[in-house]
């Protein structure tokens, strides 16, 4: 079964800290993306990558940053986490061969 | 830019009746559109699509077609079951562009 893994469930971290979410997927897609869900506004698009070390920014990357190294693996960052970071992220992956996303359970952050 | 506009909820039905959840979207382009349904607990996952005028998707009973003249997509089920409470996001995909653009999402609850 193909899959989309994030690396953590649940997260709470303090205001000023790097945190580090990361997902893997295995289906050897090229396009990977990070959303952002919040209550009343649906998926916002933070970051999404088209190959190995490309970024393009989505519609808020403000306080984010991402990396790529690797197929498999998109991390996103938050360089200085703040409490209007506080909340649900969705990684993402699609192949433009066959276009359909897949996404992982996601990962709740909460910033105190 | 491209956005999507669907209908606010959440939205409480009896078991057996009929759904609607409406879905309009603007594009710069010819987009593909989307259904995705969100259950409790879990990632995003595809339902349906449609990727050209007039197409019907359809799968698990819901059906939507894309309508370019009133630039809609709206999703339709018969017989709801109480299996289909969850969150619906509506989502397009302009041409030659790989990101999704998502709606705010409808959460839908099916009581017995």
């Amino acid at each position: 079964d193909v899959k989309v893994t994030q690396s953590s469930r649940y997260l709470v971290k303090r205001t000023g800290e790097k945190v580090f979410l990361e997902c893997v997927q295995d289906m050897d897609h090229e396009n990977m993306f990070w959303y952002r869900q919040d209550p009343g506004l649906g998926l916002r698009l933070i970051y999404f990558s088209y190959d190995v070390k490309m970024k393009e920014k989505g519609d808020i990357p403000e306080g984010y940053s991402v990396s790529r190294e690797k197929k498999e693996r998109f991390s996103l960052i938050l360089e200085s986490a703040s409490t209007n970071q506080t909340s649900m992220y969705l990684c993402a992956s699609s192949s433009g061969q066959n276009w359909k996303a897949f996404f992982g359970q996601g990962t709740r952050l909460t910033v105190v | 830019g491209d956005s999507v506009t669907q209908m606010e909820g959440p939205v409480t039905l009896s078991e057996e009746a009929f759904l609607t959840i409406n879905c309009t979207y603007t594009a710069t382009g010819y987009p593909s559109l989307f259904w995705y349904v969100q259950y409790p607990g879990e990632g995003l996952q595809l339902l349906l699509k449609a990727t050209k005028a007039d197409d019907k998707g359809s799968n698990k009973g819901f059906e939507a077609t894309y309508r370019k003249e009133t630039t809609s997509f709206h999703l339709e089920k018969g017989s709801v079951q109480v299996s289909d409470s969850a969150v619906y996001f509506c989502a397009l995909r302009d041409f030659g562009n790989e990101k999704l653009t998502f709606g705010t999402g409808t959460r839908l609850t099916i009581i017995p």
